[in-house]
């Protein structure tokens, strides 16, 4: 059964790095048609794209503007997961984060979201 | 602001079609297809349509999907309470290089 299973701290300190991981059921990380994606939710700004990583025939990623400076996504291929680091954080980055694949152009299958807090 | 407009809010009576609006520009919607996610209370968004008009198999025809232009628009027929939810539009945006999304719009079963 395809699945994405969500993972990481629920509370973040301003100024620091918010880290997420994403394990992969069902597919791979490095499958050739597929993206593997963050996408977060808040209240003030809706669902907001945040980045992606992919395989074909070697890895790409690509970051949402907003947060270009501060983003990294990781696959890892031996965990069959993929990663979110946000530096530099505010409370503004408060928000639910989500992973989700995209194929075919949609996004078919979501995590069920972690709700990050950043508060001292 | 999201980069498509939906309106914030629908509403609808049993049994009835309602039909949301997504307005985006000429670098994304007008050169790319567009989803429609449905977000149920409490829970992530899970795809509803694609590619403008493509329903899953699990989805009911009761739901539809058209584009045209830089707008595009999901519409319910036959409204049932299990209908009440958010839903959002999508695409990709190639001026952006990124998926921008519509803002939401809160679904109430009357």
């Amino acid at each position: 059964q395809e699945q994405l299973q969500q993972s990481g701290p629920g509370l973040v300190k301003p100024s620091q790095t918010l880290s997420l991981t994403c394990a992969i059921s069902g597919d791979s990380v490095s499958s050739n048609n597929a993206a593997w994606n963050w996408i977060r939710q808040s209240p003030s700004r809706g669902l907001e794209w945040l980045g992606r990583t992919y395989y074909r025939s070697k890895w790409y990623n690509d970051y949402a503007l907003s947060v270009k400076s501060r983003i990294t996504i990781n696959p890892d291929t031996s965990k069959n997961q993929f990663s979110l680091q946000l530096n530099s954080v505010t409370p503004e980055d408060t928000a639910v984060y989500y992973c989700a694949r995209s194929d075919g152009g949609h996004f078919d299958l979501w995590g069920r979201g972690t709700r990050v807090t950043v508060s001292s | 602001q999201s980069v498509l407009t939906q309106p914030p809010s629908a509403s609808g009576t049993p049994g009835q079609r309602v039909s949301i609006s997504c307005f985006g520009s000429s670098s994304n919607i007008g050169r790319n297809t567009v989803n429609w996610y449905q977000q149920l209370p409490g829970t992530a968004p899970k795809f509803l349509i694609y590619s403008n008009n493509q329903r899953p198999s699990w989805v009911p025809d009761r739901f539809s999907g058209s584009k045209s232009g830089t707008s595009a628009s999901l519409a319910i027929s036959g409204l049932q309470s299990e209908d009440e939810a958010d839903y959002h539009c999508a695409a990709w945006d190639d001026s952006l290089k990124a998926w921008v999304f519509g803002g939401g719009t809160k679904l109430t079963v009357l």
